[in-house]
């Protein structure tokens, strides 16, 4: 069965980085998109990019380009998102999420279990 | 940059029918799909390319999209289907949600 396990809570300093893992069983890891989308508390679900992993190629919209590097390890079958210049508005949970294309009417068919990170000082 | 808009929140008796609208320009030109998001919990695909349903996904969950609007409905709306609901569609290979709406079951 398909599954994307995530690492753990996250907790840092304004201004630092963290890097968050999501590892894929039960599926051919190159052969869909894996995204990151986060939540913020109490609000909606926002998207931060994709990788292919095949490829390694990205696609992060304007408002993340610069903090956001989307990598993968196919050895491993693992995704990473890392944000740099932490904010306290970057305070959300993160999510990883695949898709089979990112055109057309292919959805986020499965979820990660999401990863809390708190920007506190 | 495109944008899709929900309302805040529907309200539904047990047994009834709830309506979830999706608006965005030109929507009908692109697939929409449906999300259920429960407290604490990832969101789960509901419904994809309009209409379709994934496996496991009950029968009363359905979808339409024409002109500007996406519409979710729940037939027989049961207390379980109380949640958070999401829009998502793509605009050139960037993934979009909608404002998402609450959906009570009264």
């Amino acid at each position: 069965q398909v599954q994307l396990v995530q690492s753990g809570a996250e907790v840092k300093k304004p201004g630092a980085s963290v890097k968050v893992s999501c590892k894929a069983s039960g599926y051919t890891f190159t052969a869909y998109y894996m995204h990151w989308v986060r939540q913020a508390p109490g609000q909606g679900l926002e998207w931060m990019g994709w990788i292919h992993p095949n490829s390694g190629g990205t696609n992060y919209p304007q408002k993340f380009q610069g903090r956001v590097t989307m990598t993968r390890d196919t050895s491993i079958n693992t995704a990473y998102m890392e944000l740099s210049r932490l904010r306290s508005d970057d305070t959300a949970v993160y999510y990883c999420a695949r898709s089979l294309t990112v055109a057309g009417g292919d959805p986020f068919d499965y979820w990660g279990q999401g990863t809390l990170v708190t920007v506190s000082s | 940059s495109y944008e899709l808009t929900q309302p805040p929140s529907v309200s539904v008796s047990p047994g009834q029918t709830a309506r979830i609208t999706c608006s965005g320009d030109k929507l009908g030109d692109k697939y929409a799909c449906w999300y259920q998001q429960r407290p604490g919990q990832s969101p789960i695909l509901v419904i994809y390319q309009d209409n379709k349903r994934p496996s496991g996904i009950p029968e009363r969950f359905s979808g339409s999209n024409s002109g500007n609007t996406a519409t979710l409905t729940i037939s027989g709306t049961q207390a379980t289907d109380e949640a958070d609901y999401y829009c998502q569609a793509w605009d050139s290979y960037t993934g979009v949600f909608g404002t998402g709406t609450r959906v009570t079951v009264l």
